[in-house]
């Protein structure tokens, strides 16, 4: 059973428009919310996080919005450009110890 | 951000053959890290969370004696992959756990194992 899911395996922007990334998950104990960007055989890289306390957490270009009665999060990049084309993994934790439950992720494509 | 090494970044081995692979968190200490797998096209599998000072714990499947975790400091944590068959070969990255400020995974930046 996924607990985290990204149903979205692909999403292609234009340059300079916004990237909406999505995600879905369906443990009400998960408290925590991070998003990760990962390039081709590389780690992920940090990108941002939300507490359940939040519903919105912006970082310049990333912002990240929380819905928990929907149990939904999304990942919004403005203005997208081409560097930002990798995989984005949404992840989630709850409880004390902190390992985190991703999603498949999302691969992302800005064209010039 | 925090910084998480890895070594090696790549490793071809005989089948048969450990490999040992390293973590380190460069800039903070971690007692917790963890060590993900990923196949190809597929999302991060968590092995295991090693905890520094006691035990591994094994996600369903993973099994023990083959993927040896061992936590000896605060910024240190290894894997190796005892007897390597061809089906281990794959993305190996860890991650170590930061708790100051907000809960936050900083991952290294992957292995490649490739068992011939």
């Amino acid at each position: 059973d996924q607990q985290v899911k990204q149903n979205s395996p692909s999403l292609s922007v234009q340059e300079g428009r916004i990237s909406i990334l999505n995600c879905d998950y369906t443990n009400s104990m998960f408290d925590y919310f991070l998003w990760y960007k990962k390039y081709p055989a590389e780690g992920p890289t940090f990108l941002i996080s939300i507490s359940s306390i939040k519903d919105k957490n912006e970082d310049g270009r990333f912002t990240v919005f929380l819905n928990k009665s929907a149990k939904h999060l999304s990942l919004h990049i403005v203005p997208s450009q081409p560097g930002d084309s990798a995989v984005y993994f949404c992840a989630a934790s709850g409880g004390s110890q902190g390992n985190l439950i991703f999603g498949k992720g999302t691969k992302l494509s800005v064209k010039p | 951000g925090a910084v998480v090494s890895q070594h090696p970044s790549r490793v071809i081995c005989k089948s048969g053959t450990s490999v040992k692979i390293e973590c380190r968190s460069l800039d903070f200490q971690a007692t917790t890290m963890f060590w993900y797998r990923q196949f190809p096209k597929q999302s991060l599998m968590l092995m295991a969370t090693s905890n520094e000072g006691s035990k591994a714990t094994y996600e369903q499947g993973v099994e023990k004696d083959k993927f040896l975790i061992n936590h000896a400091s605060l910024t240190l944590s290894t894997l190796t992959v005892t007897s390597a068959h061809p089906e281990d070969s794959s993305f190996y990255i860890c991650s170590a756990l930061h708790t100051s400020g907000v809960r936050t995974q900083y991952f290294g930046p992957g292995t490649r194992l490739l068992v011939l």
